[in-house]
């Protein structure tokens, strides 16, 4: 079956950057998605088509891909940024949808 | 704006069938594709599987042979069933909209999921 790989955790500074990376082989046929998810709430996509923003999502979240990865991008980490965050495609066809494993952000 | 409401019960017993069932306001569950992804508790994000207001399906493999998922339009409401469970498949499910890009260079569609339920915990336990 199709897998999306995240590293589990990443760990960032107030103010700095962070960085999660999303792989899989299906990504240059698929786009990516991103979800952040807060602890008992849903998910709330935060990046759609590997880059675009939705509406109402702070300009600091920002999304990139290249070739079998895509990479979601926190700059200026605040506190409110700490949560869980899930990359989501699908397979190469479009037929099966597909979560990543998932990382948790934690802000130092 | 899109608001879904999961409902069922909280409890199911071993080896029972679990039912689920999806409210959809402030929108028609026409022209849209509907799933139900589920969460155990501390973990990662499942997909099950989607229907399409029409009754077309997808599940996913690895629960194929215990989903059903179906809709009735006249409620807007779309349900699950998942039967045979056990304490694997404690989780909160949600259930939720998707929408769809194409990727060019692909040509084939490109789902995601823009409005989503709270969630609902279904615990598996005698």
């Amino acid at each position: 079956s199709y897998e999306l790989t995240q590293p589990p955790s990443v760990s960032v500074s107030p103010g700095q950057t962070a960085r999660i990376t999303c792989s899989g082989d299906a990504l240059p046929k698929q786009y990516a998605y991103w979800y952040q998810q807060k602890p008992g709430q849903a998910p709330v996509l935060v990046i759609y088509k590997d880059s675009e923003r939705p509406s109402g999502i702070p300009e600091r979240f920002s999304g990139s891909s290249s070739g079998t990865t895509v990479t979601l991008t926190i700059s200026g980490v605040q506190a409110e940024d700490e949560a869980d965050y899930y990359c989501q495609s699908a397979d190469s066809s479009g037929t099966y949808r597909v979560f990543g494993t998932g990382t948790k952000v934690t802000v130092l | 704006q899109v608001q879904l409401q999961e409902s069922g019960p909280g409890l199911v017993k071993p080896s029972e069938t679990l039912s689920l069932t999806c409210t959809v306001s402030g929108g028609s569950i026409s022209s849209y594709y509907w799933s139900w992804i589920r969460q155990p508790p501390g973990k990662g994000l499942e997909w099950i599987g989607y229907i399409y207001y029409s009754g077309s399906t997808n599940y996913n493999p690895s629960l194929k042979s215990r989903v059903t998922i179906s809709v009735d339009t006249s409620k807007n409401q779309f349900s699950l069933k998942l039967s045979s469970v056990t304490a694997a498949d404690t989780a909160v499910y949600y259930c939720a909209r998707e929408e769809y890009t194409w990727k060019a260079v692909a040509g084939t569609p490109s789902p995601y999921f823009d409005y989503w339920g709270q969630g609902t915990l279904v615990t598996v336990s005698s």
